[in-house]
């Protein structure tokens, strides 16, 4: 089984702020990666797919990259609306979620 | 309009047995991979199982191995979720989720249910 580390699984940014979230693969997934946005009470909604294609209609200040077994998530410039948990997820072999990174407004 | 409508969570003691719905529509349903996936209280999202745009293939974690099954009907636009021997660790909000491209291989979801609830409890 692949197991993704997601770092940090908390932190609180200012409105405005660049916010980086890691996560990292137990083994080589390629660019097998997605990160989801989830609210409380909701849904998660997918942001990023392919490590770092922007789903269609998601604000271009979030962003992804990397491969192999690094991967980063940045907002550009943090906004009230961006509070939510961060999970990525590896689809290399079967499916799996990273812990989550809650994001609060300072 | 694209749409997953999750039912049949609820409240059941340990041991026993609830079979999960999602209704799909505004899609192609036979043309995807679903996947079921859950949140337990105050938790991280933790995929469940999938299951091929035919039926012919099924995936599992390993902690609902045996337990749970995952079905289609592809003629009623429905997934499933037979959960079986269940526990407390099972209670969570279930989703159903499509694949974001109709592939041969998951690759992760980009449409989800609002979530069913089910509390396994004494």
């Amino acid at each position: 089984d692949i197991q993704m580390t997601q770092s940090p699984s908390s932190l609180s940014a200012s409105v405005g702020d660049r916010v980086t979230i890691t996560c990292q693969a137990s083994q080589d997934i390629s660019n097998y990666l997605n990160w989801y946005q989830q609210k409380p009470g909701k849904a998660p909604k997918l942001l990023i797919y392919d490590a770092s294609n922007l789903e269609t209609g998601v604000p271009s200040r979030f962003s992804g990259s990397g491969s192999g077994t690094d991967f980063t998530f940045t907002i550009s410039s943090l906004q009230p609306e961006d509070i939510a948990t961060y999970y990525c997820q590896q689809y290399d072999n079967l499916l799996s979620f990273g812990g989550g990174t809650k994001v609060e407004i300072k | 309009e694209v749409q997953l409508v999750e039912s049949g969570g609820g409240l059941v003691q340990p041991g026993g047995s609830l079979r999960l719905s999602c209704a799909a529509s505004g899609f192609t349903f036979s043309s995807y991979w679903m996947s079921w996936v859950r949140q337990a209280p105050g938790k991280g999202l933790e995929w469940v199982a999938n299951i091929k745009q035919d039926g012919s293939e099924k995936y599992y974690v390993d902690s609902v191995k045996g337990r749970f099954t995952i079905s289609r009907d592809n003629a009623k636009n429905s997934l499933y979720l037979q959960m079986n021997s269940l526990r407390a660790e099972d209670t969570a909000v279930y989703y159903c989720a499509r694949d974001r491209y109709s592939s041969s291989w998951p690759v992760g979801m980009d449409v989800w249910g609002q979530g069913t609830t089910v509390t396994v409890s004494s």
